[in-house]
């Protein structure tokens, strides 16, 4: 069980717009910088943004993040093939027990 | 270009430790104001943080591995371990090693290693 919640799947067109939700609480999304990370296939993860909406270098505007409240969202637009992959959303977590990295169950992108 | 890369055994057997080195080069892991981690991702299933440790040495443990993980950095080498004990095949799973900008955002990832706990 993830502490940040995504959908497992999501899927449409090359071309079309897709995104993909994270859900968590006060304790992590809600006071902290939220990241996503792109996992191709047989591959480590990849930094796609951080701090709810900034790109690194040489990722493309088509990717792009936002965030609100409890709750964070990834947007990809003009969807690829080579955009078929896993994304994991991640956050700080400072509970009162413990503070740690947590990380979303992950979401399956299918470009049909 | 900054790059990591990890290095161990790739088969433990359990109730041993399990020791991985990560080794930085293109830069200094004496570099401030960045965390240097462990991530780990058993075979389809998705990402779990393991631990962190600052330029200055504090470290920061996932709760749940907390009392059999180790992580320490050797400037001299530009390297930092990981060492995590008494495993059982939960613990099967490839370990990234990563520096992260901040606590909570791995910017840079080891191509990861393969460690199976059998026997």
């Amino acid at each position: 069980q993830s502490v940040l919640t995504q959908p497992p799947s999501v899927s449409a067109a090359p071309g079309q717009k897709v995104t993909i939700s994270c859900s968590g609480s006060s304790s992590n999304i809600g006071n902290n910088y939220v990241s996503w990370y792109q996992q191709l296939p047989g591959t480590a993860p990849k930094l796609l943004i951080y701090e709810n909406n900034k790109r690194p270098s040489g990722i493309p505007d088509r990717f792009s993040g936002s965030k609100s409240g409890t709750s964070a969202t990834l947007g990809i637009t003009g969807l690829q093939t080579g955009d078929e992959a896993d994304y994991y959303c991640g956050t700080w977590d400072s509970s009162l027990s413990a503070e740690s990295v947590v990380f979303g169950g992950g979401t399956k992108l299918t470009v049909l | 270009q900054l790059q990591l890369q990890e290095s161990g055994p790739g088969l433990v057997k359990p109730s041993e430790t399990l020791s991985l080195t990560c080794t930085v080069s293109g830069g200094s892991i004496s570099s401030s104001s960045y965390y240097w981690g462990w991530i780990r991702q058993p075979p389809g299933k998705g990402l779990e943080w393991i631990g962190s440790i600052y330029y200055s040495g504090s470290t920061y443990y996932n709760p749940s591995l907390k009392s059999r993980v180790t992580i320490s950095v050797d400037t001299s080498k530009n390297q930092f371990s990981l060492k995590l004990s008494s495993v059982t095949a939960a613990d099967t799973a490839v370990y990234y090693c990563a520096r992260l900008i901040g606590a909570g955002t791995i910017r840079i990832w080891g191509q990861g290693t393969m460690v199976t706990v059998s026997s």
